[in-house]
């Protein structure tokens, strides 16, 4: 079935540092969410893009529609140990709109 | 404080058993969801649902039923567990008739370990 595949597959970084990571996908989307994961939980969603070429913040995160509409980018900036998680890119995908989540990448902030 | 509640976190059960894997949500929402967790894959879809007593199969359904006999409650089953079924179970729920919501709000998760 589709797949949506995010990179890097992990990070691990130092506190004060940026992070990008990406997820592209071999079929359009016409909505492009991301979820973040805190140890333990379920995934929550950060932000939601509709429109390519898209851009969208959420207090330090910023997260790009791409003009392809094949892929989406998520920026944090200035990175802190509550950072720390599984993000995951999501879109809705074929008849019923159903959520397709991408593989996950772990960041892990050293204080 | 709405919520979709998982009732265990963490289970470990014999290859062969029934299991059950419940989930309950308290916002009134259509759409339910259950996916599993691994490693390298994120999140795959297993079974979901619209409505009362209807249910569709996701991505990865073979092995696992569903059943929705109330609005609020979505129970995954797993007729005779495997070991390759051992894996982290996510709920999710979200509002509107054809799932165009898609603020899902996810469980805590349940951890199942079939040995």
């Amino acid at each position: 079935g589709q797949q949506l595949n995010q990179s890097p597959q992990s990070m691990f970084i130092q506190e004060g540092e940026d992070v990008s990571m990406n997820c592209t996908s071999s079929s359009i989307f016409n909505t492009w969410l991301w979820y973040k994961q805190d140890p333990g939980e379920g995934p929550v969603l950060l932000i939601a893009l509709y429109k390519a070429g898209e851009l969208t913040s959420n207090g330090r995160l910023t997260a790009q529609f791409g003009i392809t509409r094949k892929d989406s980018f998520l920026n944090i900036s200035a990175s802190i140990p509550s950072d720390v998680g599984i993000y995951f890119c999501a879109g809705p995908h074929g008849a019923t709109n159903k959520l397709i989540f991408g593989t996950g990448t772990l960041l892990a902030v050293q204080p | 404080d709405v919520k979709v509640t998982q009732s265990s976190r963490y289970l470990v059960k014999r290859t062969g058993e029934k299991v059950f894997l419940e989930c309950v949500q308290d916002m009134d929402h259509e759409n339910m969801f259950w996916y599993r967790q691994d490693p390298g894959l994120g999140l795959r879809l297993i079974y979901f649902s619209y409505d009362v007593k209807m249910k569709e199969k996701g991505d990865i359904p073979e092995g696992y039923s569903v059943s929705r006999e109330k609005k609020e409650r979505f129970s995954l089953i797993l007729e005779s567990a495997s070991t390759n079924q051992t894996s982290m179970y996510l709920c999710a729920s979200s509002p509107g008739g054809q799932g165009r919501n898609y603020g899902y709000t996810f469980g805590s998760g349940t951890r199942l370990t079939v040995v």
